[in-house]
């Protein structure tokens, strides 16, 4: 199936820092969506992105969906301990009915 | 509250027997999905329902089956010629007309031992 590049695979941080992390694909998206997930649960909408060029906030996390519609980013800034867990992009291809997504960024943050 | 419900939490499964994992959702959506995750790895497609009585095999299907009887229901049922079945199974609903919000449940770990 399509591939989903996402990185870093894993960020290990101080408590306080921003985080950057992306996904990139050869293909062509029409939408982007970040998700969270934490141990032995499903993952959680964060941020959901329609538009190339659109940048949208959801409280410390920004997160945008690239010009060539190929790519997208996650920031989040002054980053708590709670914000550790597994994100992931997932992305609808043109024309097509189901999402792919990433490999995955675990975050691990040191207090 | 509306939401997806996956049961059971945890299941084990001796070899070669068939399992069934539940999955209803009461948000009214259309389409419903089931993926597979691994350690360290992304969600992985097993099968798509877009609409009742009707369903499409994803990236992974071999050795599962599924059912769609009813909007709310889309049960996966991992029969015994699925090789490595070990793994997080989840499943997700999204509003009608596409993929653009999927929401998903808590997830189903099934082993096999």
């Amino acid at each position: 199936g399509q591939q989903l590049n996402q990185s870093p695979q894993s960020m290990f941080i101080q408590e306080g820092e921003d985080v950057s992390m992306n996904c990139t694909s050869s293909s062509i998206f029409n939408t982007w969506l970040w998700y969270k997930q934490e141990p032995g649960e499903g993952p959680v909408l964060l941020i959901a992105l329609y538009k190339a060029g659109e940048l949208t906030s959801n409280g410390r996390l920004t997160a945008q969906f690239g010009i060539t519609r190929k790519d997208s980013f996650l920031n989040i800034s002054a980053s708590i301990p709670s914000d550790v867990g597994i994100y992931f992009c997932a992305g609808q291809l043109a024309g097509a009915q189901k999402l792919v997504f990433g490999q995955g960024t675990r975050l691990t943050i040191n207090p | 509250d509306g939401g997806i419900t996956q049961s059971p939490k945890y299941l084990f499964r001796k070899e070669g027997q068939n399992v069934t994992l539940s999955c209803e959702q009461n948000l009214n959506h259309d389409a419903m999905y089931w993926y597979r995750q691994d350690p360290g790895q992304g969600l992985r497609l097993i099968y798509y329902s877009q609409i009742v009585n009707d369903f499409q095999k994803g990236d992974i299907a071999e050795g599962y089956s599924v059912s769609r009887e009813k909007k709310e229901s889309f049960p996966l049922t991992v029969t015994s010629a699925q090789k490595n079945p070990t793994a997080f199974y989840l499943c997700a609903s999204s509003i009608p007309g596409g993929l653009r919000e999927a929401f998903f449940g808590q997830g189903t770990r099934l082993t096999v031992v």
